[in-house]
């Protein structure tokens, strides 16, 4: 079945960095993009940004450009993020999920976040 | 970036009651990028509702979406005890997507 299997919990250190990695299975990792998701305790969901699987071009949220990073391992059909200089607002459950496709013809279509990963708790503290 | 508000924060009802959920956006969106996702303690998000008022696989007939502009509400008919949840509506037809802050439904 189509399924997205996420690392796992991680504790880290203001300063560090963090790399999570998002495994796809069921479907064609290339012709969809993911996208990454966290919720932080109390807060509303946020999105990070997506990769596009096809062609790895990436779109990250304003705030957080320089910051993070996403790549994609398309021989293991697994995605990464990677979150830079931790602060402690940045502990929150971080999420992929995929989102729009590809059909026959080439053509993108934009989509509803439809297949999520069980999520990666990553806790910033000294 | 667009804003979306959720209404009410929390919102107390029994079961078999019919629950409506309201997220509004500080601009117009396209009703095709409007979904709703049901998040559950412990549980990632759930996709629910896609272009405002398509159910999602498995999704319960019970559970509708409408609206159009700047307006949008998720409708649960007759609650059922697995509803009671976090409700989080989200606009992904303009970068950055946005989600609302949630709505909490709690048993009476």
């Amino acid at each position: 079945q189509v399924q997205l299997v996420q690392s796992g919990a991680e504790v880290k250190s203001p300063g560090a960095s963090v790399k999570v990695s998002c495994k796809a299975s069921g479907y064609i990792l290339r012709s969809y993009s993911m996208n990454w998701v966290r919720l932080a305790p109390g807060q509303g969901p946020e999105w990070m940004g997506w990769i596009n699987a096809y062609n790895a071009n990436t779109n990250y949220a304003q705030k957080l450009q320089g910051r993070v990073t996403m790549t994609i391992d398309t021989s293991t059909s697994t995605v990464y993020m990677e979150l830079r200089s931790l602060r402690s607002d940045d502990t929150a459950a971080y999420y992929c999920a995929r989102g729009g496709h590809y059909d026959s013809s080439g053509y993108y279509h934009v989509g509803a976040f439809d297949i999520w990963g069980q999520g990666t708790v990553v806790t910033v503290s000294s | 970036e667009i804003v979306l508000t959720q209404s009410p924060g929390t919102l107390s009802l029994s079961p078999g009651e019919r629950a409506t959920l309201s997220c509004r956006a500080s601009q117009s969106v396209s009703s095709t990028y409007l979904a709703w996702y049901q998040q559950k303690r412990g549980q990632a998000p759930r996709l629910l509702i896609y272009g405002a008022s398509s159910r999602a696989t498995g999704i319960p007939d019970r559970f509708s979406g409408s609206g159009s502009g700047t307006d949008f509400t998720l409708t649960i008919s007759r609650l059922e005890p697995e509803d009671f949840a976090v409700y989080y509506c989200q606009q992904y037809g303009s970068s950055p997507y946005t989600f609302g802050q949630g709505t909490k439904l709690e048993i009476k």
